[in-house]
């Protein structure tokens, strides 16, 4: 089936600095990439829709200009958490869709996810 | 706006007991439906879905239907393993809007003890 890679899976950073996870589609090409926000014991919440080659669309209540997101290949997207704070600790997950199965009936495949931790 | 609402768990069975998880909905237009399951330290996985009413979802022994009148899509298996231990989710796709957009429930944690 078809895999979808995040790296790093883990990273801890001090307050302040900028931390960036990838998310790659390893073997289908996916126009759509959509990020997550999962709290323990929680829910996934989703930060925002990336389509290759445009903008992000941001969920509200989202800071774009804090959680800045690049879909620059159809294979590839970014999220970069900029002057990362310890609330913005948690566990990212990224999805990607799959080309071919487009329409209604998406089906969006998971990254393992990256737990970020913020001291 | 369009939600999922699951059982709260965590839910602890024994081997070959039968399972329940209990998934609501709330949706403008003609929602899919979805179950998927998140095994530790792993990514979400799709588990199952169905994309209109009185479909039946089923994979792995588990299955779900979706029940417009009651707006339920309630996850079932007749015999649980240990393997089965994980995180489900129950989610929602708008049909209507095309964006691929997942709401999903909260999720409910699954102990299954031999």
């Amino acid at each position: 089936g078809a895999v979808v890679s995040q790296h790093p899976s883990r990273v801890i950073c001090k307050s302040g600095t900028s931390v960036k996870i990838e998310c790659r589609s390893l073997d289908f090409q996916a126009t759509t990439m959509f990020w997550y926000r999962q709290f323990p014991k929680q829910s996934l919440m989703l930060m925002a829709t990336s389509n290759e080659g445009s903008k992000a669309t941001y969920e509200q209540g989202v800071e774009k200009d804090k959680f800045l997101i690049n879909h620059a290949s159809l294979t590839l997207s970014t999220l970069t958490v900029t002057s990362a704070h310890p609330e913005d600790s948690s566990f990212y997950i990224c999805s990607a869709r799959d080309w071919a199965s487009g329409g209604p009936y998406n089906e969006q495949f998971f990254g393992p996810g990256t737990r970020l931790t913020v001291l | 706006g369009d939600s999922v609402t699951q059982m709260e768990g965590p839910v602890t069975l024994s081997e070959e007991a039968f399972l329940t998880i209990n998934c609501t909905y709330t949706a403008t237009g003609y929602p899919s439906l979805f179950w998927y399951v998140q095994y530790p330290g792993e990514g979400l996985q799709l588990l199952l879905k169905a994309t209109k009413a009185d479909d039946k979802g089923s994979n792995k022994g588990f299955e779900a239907t979706y029940r417009k009148e009651t707006t339920s899509f309630h996850l079932e298996k007749g015999s649980v393993q240990v393997s089965d231990s994980a995180v489900y989710f129950c989610a929602l796709s708008d049909g209507s809007s095309n964006t691929g957009k997942l709401i999903f429930g909260q999720g409910t944690t699954l102990q299954v003890k031999p």
